[in-house]
């Protein structure tokens, strides 16, 4: 069974780098893309972005200049890093295997 | 990227059905076979009900089809039940080779 078990700290302060770190248990790592999505506190579902089944990576536009998302397949994990983080980035984050398996969540809150 | 458009809510009665469209460009939708759509119920990680335009994954009940024309794709969901009340999103692969989603419609059974 394929479970995809998401941490990382969950209250920053405004400027700082949101870290979170998604493993995979029960699949194979190749050929898949790993993405992560986010959900502001009454907002839609929105794409950060992914690794798609060629290890590169792509980003929503509008936040391409503060995402990086890399993997480590030897470990079974991915990872998220949102530099320059402020309010408007406090949402609840999911890491998927596009789209069928689903993190937990992960509600990272941006407050000084 | 530009948000596909769904109708913010949608209503329908136990045992009736009900559908949801998601309108994109010739950029998304319209170019690509890879729409899918998503059930979010607050608090929980969000569900696949429909990969590829029409495909349902294993487990996934028949009462819910998927199609497209044009830009527009379309979610049915028919015998409506209880349960179904939820937040409903479209997503789509772009040229960019980015994901779109819809967004969202609220699905409430009466």
């Amino acid at each position: 069974q394929v479970q995809l078990q998401q941490w990382g700290a969950g209250l920053l302060k405004p400027s700082e780098t949101l870290s979170l770190t998604c493993t995979v248990y029960g699949a194979s790592f190749s050929g898949y893309y790993w993405t992560w999505v986010r959900q502001a506190p009454g907002k839609g579902l929105e794409w950060i972005g992914e690794i798609n089944r060629s290890g590169i990576a792509n980003y929503n536009p509008s936040l391409k200049s503060r995402v990086t998302i890399s993997a480590d397949a030897s470990n079974g994990q991915f990872s998220l890093k949102l530099t320059s983080v402020t309010a408007a980035d406090t949402a609840v984050y999911y890491c998927a295997r596009w789209a069928i398996y689903w993190g937990q969540g992960a509600l990272v809150t941006v407050s000084s | 990227q530009s948000a596909l458009t769904q109708p913010a809510s949608v209503s329908g009665s136990p045992g009736q059905s009900i559908t949801i469209s998601c309108t994109g460009t010739s950029s998304d939708v319209g170019a690509y076979k890879f729409v899918s759509w998503l059930q979010h119920h607050p608090g929980r990680p969000p569900k696949l009900l429909i990969y590829e335009v029409s495909v349902r994954p294993s487990g996934i009940s028949d009462r819910f089809s998927g199609s497209k024309s044009g830009n527009t794709a379309s979610l049915t969901i028919s015998g409506l039940q209880a349960e179904d009340e939820a937040d409903y999103y479209c997503t789509s692969f772009t040229r960019m080779s980015t994901r779109a989603f819809g967004t969202g419609t609220k699905l409430t059974v009466l």
